[in-house]
């Protein structure tokens, strides 16, 4: 099983800001990550995959970088729709595990 | 409109079964692997299973495996989760979701459904 370490589990946060989520993985993973959103009572939406690929539809201030063990979330100026909970999750081997999430709140 | 829409959930006793479903529609559903994936209340995410686009493969979560069976039926465009034996602890809101790449190369999850809850208890 590959361990994920996602941090910080709470961030709180200005709109205009700049912030990074961190995922760590137990073991190399090449670039099988991809993060999702997800708001209180809805499914989660798929932000980037392959580490770095922003899925259609998603605002270019989401970027994601990072390969084999270390990868990172970045949303270059917060939004107030952006305050949300952010996964992270390894498609590189089973079973599939996710981060355990960081909450994005207004500060 | 590509659309995912899970239906089956309720309440149910402890060593009880229940058999979740999820409907495709607007996207050729034979051709993608598709997962279920859940969340306890309050919790995070947790993969639960994946079926490949023909039904050929399948891999289960630890937590699950020899319980719950995953299953398609690609001439009605539905996945399926047969749940058997359930315990409190699959208490959760269960999603079915799309593998983003066609054919037997699994990716990340590009559409999901709504969801449906399953609460186990007696």
């Amino acid at each position: 099983v590959i361990w994920m370490t996602q941090s910080p589990s709470l961030l709180s946060a200005s709109t205009g800001d700049r912030v990074t989520i961190s995922c760590r993985m137990s073991q190399g993973i090449s670039s099988y990550l991809a993060w999702y959103q997800q708001k209180p009572g809805k499914a989660p939406e798929l932000l980037i995959y392959a580490a770095s690929t922003l899925q259609s539809g998603v605002p270019s201030r989401f970027s994601g970088s990072g390969s084999g063990t270390d990868f990172t979330l970045t949303i270059s100026c917060l939004q107030s729709e952006d305050f949300a909970t952010y996964y992270c999750q390894q498609y590189y081997s089973f079973p599939w595990t996710f981060g355990q999430g960081t909450k994005v709140e207004i500060k | 409109q590509v659309q995912l829409v899970e239906s089956g959930g309720g309440v149910v006793q402890p060593g009880r079964s229940l058999r979740l479903s999820c409907a495709a529609s607007g996207f050729t559903f034979s051709s993608y692997g598709m997962h279920w994936v859940r969340q306890a209340p309050g919790k995070g995410l947790e993969w639960v299973a994946v079926i490949w686009y023909d039904g050929s493969n399948k891999y289960y979560a630890d937590s699950v495996k020899g319980r719950f069976t995953i299953s398609r039926d690609n001439s009605k465009n539905t996945l399926y989760l047969q749940m058997n034996s359930l315990r409190a602890e699959d208490t959760a809101v269960y999603y079915c979701a799309r593998d983003r790449s066609v054919g037997a190369t699994l990716d990340a999850f590009d559409i999901w459904g709504q969801g449906t809850m399953v609460t186990v208890s007696s």
